[in-house]
């Protein structure tokens, strides 16, 4: 099972808007509602910003939001800070049938 | 507050073994399914294995499978994996994580180090 495909690095400028993107198959993003998103600073545990797809745990800001459109998701956080700069994956599940569990490759975000 | 505490990492040579342990407390341990993640230096997350809230079910990525074997004690609130047949490739962070839905993990540990080495 290949991993998603997210960009390597994306950047913006404090209050301004991005997007990451996360490309999967129809085995994968394409056929469940079970994506997830996750930040990790250098050094640290990843921490869950996103779940099923759209869902934020208690406590993540609302900056942060999340959407899919076929094989594909997408995390935007708008009004960028600058403690939003660190590296963030995204994960599918992959069914019973294959390798059940798959993340991204990660995008590093700089806030410039 | 909930937590998992990984630990048994260290330096092992090549063909070697090692087990992992994941420690949770404050909150039902037994009623979740459990992940092992790892990132080898540098690198991004990638999945390893999971296994069901009994014990009775578990998955490996294909990198893993037949080395590595991931359990659970519910009385010590603990889980493990035995990693077997080491490779220098299995170097690693290793984090344990809850998972709150299927493939989604809302706590995990600090990780423990895994370096496979002569």
């Amino acid at each position: 099972q290949s991993a998603l495909t997210q960009p390597a690095s994306v950047s913006g400028s404090p209050g301004q808007s991005i997007t990451i993107s996360c490309t999967g198959t129809s085995s994968d993003v394409g056929s469940y509602n079970l994506v997830s998103w996750y930040q990790q600073n250098p050094g640290k545990a990843p921490k869950l910003m996103i779940y099923e797809v759209s869902k934020r745990p208690s406590g993540v800001s609302n900056r942060f939001s999340g959407s899919k459109s076929g094989n594909t998701a997408s995390l935007t956080i708008s009004g960028l800070q600058a403690e939003d700069e660190a590296d963030y994956y995204c994960c599918s599940y992959a069914g019973s049938s294959t390798s059940h569990v798959v993340f991204g490759g990660g995008t590093k975000l700089t806030v410039l | 507050e909930v937590q998992l505490v990984e630990s048994g990492g260290g330096l092992v040579q090549p063909g070697g073994s090692l087990r992992l342990s994941c420690a949770g407390s404050i909150f039902t341990f037994s009623a979740y399914w459990m992940h092992w993640v790892r990132q080898a230096p540098g690198k991004g997350l990638v999945w390893v294995s999971r296994i069901n809230s009994d014990g009775s079910s578990t998955n490996y990525a294909d990198s893993v499978k037949g080395r590595f074997t991931v359990s659970r004690d519910n009385a010590k609130n603990t889980l493990y994996l035995q990693m077997n047949s080491l490779r220098d490739e299995d170097t690693a962070v290793y984090y344990c994580a809850r998972e709150v839905a299927a493939a989604e993990m809302d706590v995990w540990g600090q990780g423990t180090t895994v370096t496979v080495s002569s």
